[in-house]
């Protein structure tokens, strides 16, 4: 079954270091793979999703993730974070159970950025 | 631009009272959800519909159900509140439930049965 893995909950960063969110995935079949972002007291909005077109994939607010066959990693980063990006991510795999195909999430990570 | 709205925001229940969720989408989307939010547990999806007419179960269904007579409205409804669905809800919809395909998520619905 397909699926991915968030290790951890919680990151904290400077404003203005890198971010880097770490996801894996376990599927059989080429995965369509996906990031969301939840503000607070908010519903989930895509960040950024890959479907084989090219490995790098360029999202909203200055994030990208790159696909790596290899180490079925689809880690998010950011060069420089900013106050805004404080929020919890989501990794997100389509995957087909029951005959549908649905969205499976990790657990999410918390993202903190200190001043 | 609607979207996907989700009433009530907020809402208390007693152990055994039932309610239902309200999920509206004015995108003409075919597939909708609905998913519980748990904290370190991710989004679990409930129930699910890939069109007017048509449901099944997800993850977690048990305790709640779904219909959906028409292609914008999804409700939820627990049948009898139990602590263990004190939980943030969210509906979602897309223009299929396929690959590639994203999802747009109402705001949610947390709800707290005491």
């Amino acid at each position: 079954a397909q699926s991915v893995t968030q290790l951890g909950s919680h990151v904290s960063v400077s404003e203005g270091a890198l971010v880097l969110l770490r996801c894996n995935y376990s599927s059989s079949v080429p995965p369509y793979l996906f990031w969301y972002v939840q503000y607070p007291n908010q519903g989930l909005q895509l960040l950024l999703k890959y479907t084989s077109a090219a490995t790098l994939v360029k999202g909203i607010n200055g994030f990208e993730a790159e696909f790596k066959k290899s180490e079925t990693s689809f880690h998010l980063t950011k060069p420089s974070a900013h106050m805004s990006d404080a929020a919890e991510y989501f990794c997100a795999v389509s995957a087909i159970q029951g005959g549908s195909e649905k969205l499976v999430f990790g657990k999410g990570m918390k993202l903190t950025v200190n001043p | 631009n609607a979207g996907v709205t989700q009433t009530p925001k907020f809402q208390v229940l007693k152990t055994g009272q039932s309610m239902t969720l309200q999920c509206a989408q004015d995108m003409n989307h075919e597939y909708m959800s609905w998913y519980r939010q748990d904290p370190g547990m991710g989004l679990r999806l409930i129930h699910y519909s890939v069109g007017a007419g048509i449901t099944d179960q997800g993850e977690v269904p048990n305790g709640y159900n779904v219909s959906r007579s028409t292609t914008e409205d999804f409700p939820l409804r627990l049948l009898s509140a139990a602590p263990s669905q004190t939980s943030v809800y969210f509906c979602a919809s897309s223009y299929s439930g396929g690959a590639a395909t994203e999802a747009f998520f109402g705001q949610g619905t947390r709800l707290t049965v005491v």
